[in-house]
């Protein structure tokens, strides 16, 4: 199946510095690039996502940014708040379901 | 966005006996649902694809003798963990396709928490 890979494992940051989770797969078919937050004990909550006909994406705070020919993307979080500490996944379509990255633990100090 | 409903949201039980897991699917039909499994600080992997009508598909070295999946109808899938141990402890969760392509977003049940004593 596809293979997903996400770095950094864990991310700690200022209040107000700016956040980038990187993610590279290798199905180059691959065509919807989906960013999940999940909070402790809840479900992923969908944040932000791309798909192949564009490079990148912005709302608000947060922004994706995908390049093709080397097979990776991006999620970019700026001026970080206290709230956005949680695991973020990314995830590539394995079929009609999602393959997901490992997460990443973003914590955010006031 | 849709809404996906799972009941119970956490369950205990003895190990050896079983447990039934609902994800209904509140605004829409959905023919095909995924049921994922999430342990401790780890990510979502799936387990299996419930079909509308059909049998489930289950992702390798998922035992389908185990997790029993019925799709009732176009709103329901039920996933039962027959004969429960400790290690089936986990955060199981359901979500649901907005179309029938690749591309099209999941939307995702609150979860259950099952722990086998």
């Amino acid at each position: 199946g596809e293979n997903v890979e996400q770095h950094p494992s864990t991310l700690s940051v200022q209040e107000g510095d700016s956040a980038v989770i990187k993610c590279t797969y290798s199905d180059s078919a691959s065509n919807y690039f989906p960013w999940y937050k999940q909070e402790l004990g809840k479900r992923p909550q969908l944040i932000i996502d791309i798909r192949s006909n564009v490079g990148e994406k912005k709302d608000q705070r947060i922004a994706v940014t995908l390049n093709k020919t080397a097979k990776h993307f991006s999620l970019h979080i700026t001026e970080t708040q206290p709230e956005d500490s949680a695991v973020y996944f990314c995830a590539v379509p394995s079929g009609y379901a999602l393959n997901f990255g490992k997460g990443t633990s973003l914590l955010v100090t006031p | 966005g849709a809404v996906v409903s799972q009941h119970p949201s956490w369950v205990i039980c003895k190990s050896g006996t079983s447990v039934k897991i609902e994800c209904r699917s509140l605004d829409f039909q959905a023919t095909t649902m995924f049921w994922y499994r999430q342990f401790p600080k780890q990510s979502l992997m799936l387990m299996a694809t419930s079909n509308e009508g059909s049998k489930a598909t289950y992702e390798q070295g998922v035992e389908k003798d185990k997790f029993l999946i019925n799709h009732a109808s176009l709103t329901l899938s039920t996933l039962t963990v027959t004969s429960a141990h400790p290690e089936d402890s986990s955060f199981y969760i359901c979500s649901v396709p907005s179309g029938g392509a690749s591309t099209d977003t999941q939307y995702f049940g609150p979860g259950t928490r099952l722990t086998v004593l």
